[in-house]
């Protein structure tokens, strides 16, 4: 079974550009999270989608930060633009269901530098 | 508002040696699952176990064992004979059912010295 995969891997951008990411969860998985890692701590959700709708994005700063997921499968994450605080690894999980109990697989995650 | 703190920043042992990392969670809910996710060098963070509220049993898995404590509101992970392979950052982490999204504490960097 294929895993989670996110592309790019890295990215390095100059602060005030745009950036996006995706994600391609693993089949028949119904929810994508996408998470913000900074060095030294935990993954922080951004926002989560159960099939194509919003469940959660309390956490996501709307004023520079947008995600869809069309069709209920792939997902892109867009920062626009971006400052210097935005370096981190973005990360993308999905599970089987919106059930909280379920764990989440996660990808290997797009290293952004904002220089 | 659900939080996990994972107090151990780092620690260092010695292969075979026996190592604990704790957890101690906050939270309103009183139903929840509680997990533990292990982030070895290459990135990706891989599932080890998730408990729920309501299930206060102790687990055992090969040289891993989980200690569930609702009294004291904490998810110890043990690791038994510790091996150079289980280096690595591991992150204990709540999903509260009314909250609707989980948390991750900030992890424990775990390193093994032959």
């Amino acid at each position: 079974e294929a895993g989670v995969a996110q592309s790019p891997r890295y990215k390095i951008i100059e602060k005030r550009q745009s950036v996006a990411f995706w994600c391609n969860p693993i089949s028949g998985h119904a929810t994508l999270y996408w998470y913000q890692q900074i060095l030294g701590q935990g993954p922080k959700l951004l926002i989560q989608f159960q099939n194509n709708g919003v469940v959660d994005d309390s956490q996501l700063p709307k004023d520079r930060f947008s995600a869809e997921r069309l069709k209920g499968v792939d997902s892109t994450l867009k920062i626009q633009p971006a400052k210097l605080e935005d370096s981190a690894v973005y990360l993308c999980a999905s599970s089987l269901e919106g059930v909280l109990g379920n764990e989440q697989y996660f990808g290997p995650g797009t290293r952004l530098t904002v220089t | 508002a659900q939080k996990v703190t994972q107090a151990q920043t780092e620690i260092s042992v010695v292969e075979k040696e026996d190592v604990t990392l704790d957890c101690v969670y906050e939270t309103r809910d009183t139903t929840y699952y509680l997990f533990w996710y292990k982030q070895p060098p290459s990135g990706e963070l891989v599932f080890l176990i998730r408990r729920n509220s309501f299930d206060e049993q102790n687990e055992i898995s090969g040289r891993y064992s989980w200690n569930f404590q609702k009294s004291t509101s904490s998810f110890n992970f043990t690791i038994t004979a510790s091996q150079v392979v289980d280096s690595a950052v591991y992150f204990c982490a709540l999903s509260e059912i009314n909250a609707g999204k989980s948390t991750f504490g900030d992890g424990t960097t775990l390193t093994v010295k032959p």
